[in-house]
């Protein structure tokens, strides 16, 4: 199975907002609403951002949010943050039954 | 909020098995899957497998051939054994629970380097 196709890198300045995509088929993201989005700061675990297309868990901030059509996902950032600057992968359960990881994606905050 | 701990060697020589042990506490171990992930470094990250409680696993069919996930109920852990490594296994490995198929708690992550 290959990785969900994410752009390597998106950058804004604070205030703005951005969207990252990710890409995959219709035996993973097309299949199913269960698209997870992580964030990543430099070494540091994964923190879930998103799950299910579109549910914040407790805690995340309302400027995150999660959206799917057809066979991409999007993330967006809205009122951009510095402490937003990290990395974002995205996730989805397949008709494998597995889980695959999108390429991540690097956020600058200009 | 459960708490998730890595534990094991931190190096493995060439063509032995990684071994790796998550420890849960904090909250249920029963009614849930439970993941490993991987990332080596630079890089993204590789969904490992997962397990649910009652010991039912799925693998990623790139490791399939020499990954076991089992379960350890009665001390709320779970464990990840990877053989025949080799550089490539070189990674930050991180146990992880699984909700509703997204990744909701992880542990730190561990260091494992491969190298003789």
């Amino acid at each position: 199975q290959s990785a969900l196709t994410q752009p390597a890198s998106v950058s804004g300045s604070p205030g703005q907002s951005i969207t990252i995509s990710c890409t995959g088929n219709s035996s993973d993201i097309g299949a199913y609403n269960y698209v997870s989005w992580y964030q990543q700061h430099p070494g540091k675990a994964p923190k879930l951002m998103i799950y299910e297309v579109s549910n914040r868990p407790s805690g995340i901030s309302h400027r995150f949010s999660g959206s799917k059509s057809g066979n991409t996902a999007s993330l967006t950032i809205s009122g951009l943050q510095t402490e937003d600057e990290a990395d974002y992968y995205c996730s989805s359960y397949t008709s494998s039954y597995t889980l695959l990881f999108g390429t991540g994606t690097k956020v600058t905050v200009l | 909020q459960v708490q998730l701990q890595e534990s094991g060697p931190g190096l493995v020589k060439p063509s032995e098995t990684l071994s790796l042990t998550c420890t849960v506490s904090g909250g249920s171990f029963s009614s849930y899957y439970w993941a490993w992930m991987r990332q080596p470094p630079g890089k993204g990250l590789e969904w490992i497998g997962y397990i649910y409680y009652s010991g039912r696993t799925n693998y990623n069919p790139s490791l399939k051939s020499r990954v076991t996930i089992s379960v350890d109920t009665s001390n709320n852990q779970f464990s990840l054994k990877l053989s025949s490594v080799t550089a490539a296994d070189t990674a930050v490995y991180y146990c992880a629970k699984l909700e509703r198929w997204g990744m909701d708690s992880w542990g730190q992550g561990t260091l494992v380097t491969v190298s003789s």
